[in-house]
């Protein structure tokens, strides 16, 4: 069963701070890696992806893959609190096959 | 910009019943996805769908369920016989041509099954 981990969370930081989400997946043949963002009753939504190894940067959000440990992250920095939300990490393994996803951490930013 | 679009967005139904959810994928879009997610767990995937047929599935999507594409736009998830536990967000999802490119999601169909 290939799996995708998102185990620590929820997780609260205050406002103006980084907000380190982590994700590792089970599935060595997992070749691109995404994250979404989901509010409460709403569908996913995409913030970031990332294919090759080492850090992706897109204004406040970075995302971090290290497959030899299988292992992908998200910074979210200078957090405010309309990020408040659940992350979704989602992995697939081929071009145009499915996404895998991770149960969510849910982030609360404090004003 | 384009957006994938679902209706309805809340169906109510009655154990037993058949219910159609309907998706209008990204026009250009190759590639159509339906995923579920049943409150409090996680986003599961259901079936995907290129060139008018099926291309994989999940062992969820089993013979009470169904998926066409009528008329070249729309995207259509059918269950035959709804149980309780059918009750969830059904997502569907379009990826565009060859090669790498993210999915984008419809806002959801919220199906409760009574």
């Amino acid at each position: 069963q290939k799996e995708v981990e998102q185990n620590s969370g929820p997780l609260s930081v205050p406002e103006g701070a980084i907000a380190s989400l982590n994700c590792t997946y089970s599935d060595r043949g997992s070749q691109s890696f995404f994250w979404y963002r989901q509010y409460s009753g709403k569908s996913p939504e995409l913030i970031m992806f990332i294919y090759s190894n080492g850090d992706k940067e897109d204004g406040r959000f970075t995302a971090q893959l290290n497959k030899a440990s299988q292992y992908v992250s998200l910074l979210i920095r200078d957090s405010q609190p309309s990020d408040s939300a659940t992350y979704l990490c989602a992995v697939n393994a081929g071009a145009n096959s499915k996404l895998t996803f991770g149960k969510g951490i849910t982030l609360s930013v404090r004003p | 910009e384009p957006e994938v679009t679902q209706t309805p967005s809340h169906q109510v139904t009655q154990m037993g019943q058949e219910v159609i959810l309907r998706c209008v994928p990204i026009s250009n879009h190759l590639y159509f996805y339906w995923y579920r997610q049943i409150l409090g767990q996680k986003v599961e995937f259901l079936v995907s769908f290129y060139n008018n047929e099926i291309s994989e599935k999940s062992e969820i999507f089993d013979d009470q369920f169904s998926v066409e594409r009528p008329d070249g736009s729309n995207f259509t998830l059918k269950i035959r016989s709804t149980k309780l536990e059918d009750s969830a967000m059904y997502f569907c999802a379009s990826r565009g041509g060859r090669g790498f490119s993210e999915a984008f999601f419809g806002q959801g169909t919220r199906l409760t099954v009574v």
